[in-house]
């Protein structure tokens, strides 16, 4: 049972837009701590996607993007394109963990 | 290039030790922090350790505590992870990952970049 909460999996047709929820706690995304996503295509090891609630580092397309409210923080993509097929990880910290980074369980995204 | 390359996994009996390390380049190492993440196979992402840019300060899962050991060198451009006591549940992709140093003196950012591929841990008998 992961600290902070991801849909299982999610799809969308080429074109579409999706968008991945990630849902924490007071004493994680509540309690003011930015969220990270990071990418992971087939076979590979994960990829800094978002940074700090809403960044892109450099190279990253702006069909994806980053949002946080309260406890939750989302990721969107629009113009879903066939190698966007991947799992998504959101992360943060926590408190009540001694401040250590926590994962979400991930999301594995389909394109149909 | 920014690169991490990790190297050490393999076999391993239940209660036997392994020794991963990860070889850095293309970015100034010893102003990182240094971590490692694990994923066991089909499961998600899982922070297992973290030890500042100057070794002084170490952290640990619950999971791991008492039986893994981080330490790197920065002259060598290397972290290491002693895995000692190892369990079944302690097969994983084991990738190292850095943090960049902060705005702020003695701080470092909240992500997670660069990555390293991954090395595959099995404890099995």
């Amino acid at each position: 049972q992961s600290v902070l909460t991801q849909p299982p999996s999610v799809s969308g047709a080429p074109g579409q837009r999706v968008t991945i929820s990630c849902t924490g706690s007071s004493s994680n995304i509540g309690a003011g701590y930015d969220v990270h996503w990071y990418q992971q295509l087939p076979g590979t090891a994960p990829k800094l996607l978002i940074y700090g609630n809403s960044n892109r580092p450099s190279g990253v397309p702006d069909r994806f993007s980053g949002s946080k409210s309260g406890t939750s923080a989302s990721l969107a993509i629009t113009g879903l394109q066939a190698e966007d097929e991947a799992d998504y990880y959101c992360q943060s910290y926590d408190s009540s963990l001694s401040g250590h980074a926590v994962f979400g369980g991930g999301t594995q995204l389909t394109v149909l | 290039e920014v690169q991490l390359v990790e190297s050490g996994g393999g076999l391993v009996k239940p209660g036997g030790s392994l020794r991963l390390s990860c070889a850095a380049s293309g970015f100034t190492f010893s102003s990182y922090s240094m971590n490692w993440v694990r994923q066991a196979p089909g499961k998600g992402l899982e922070w297992v350790s973290s030890i500042s840019s100057s070794s002084s300060y170490i952290y640990y899962a619950d999971s791991v505590k008492g039986r893994f050991t981080i330490s790197r060198d920065n002259a060598k451009n290397s972290l290491y992870l002693q895995m000692n006591s190892l369990r079944a549940e302690d097969t994983a992709v084991y990738y190292c990952a850095g943090r960049p140093k902060g705005p702020r003196y003695g701080d470092y950012e909240d992500w997670f970049d660069p990555w390293g591929q991954g090395t595959l841990v099995t404890v099995s008998s």
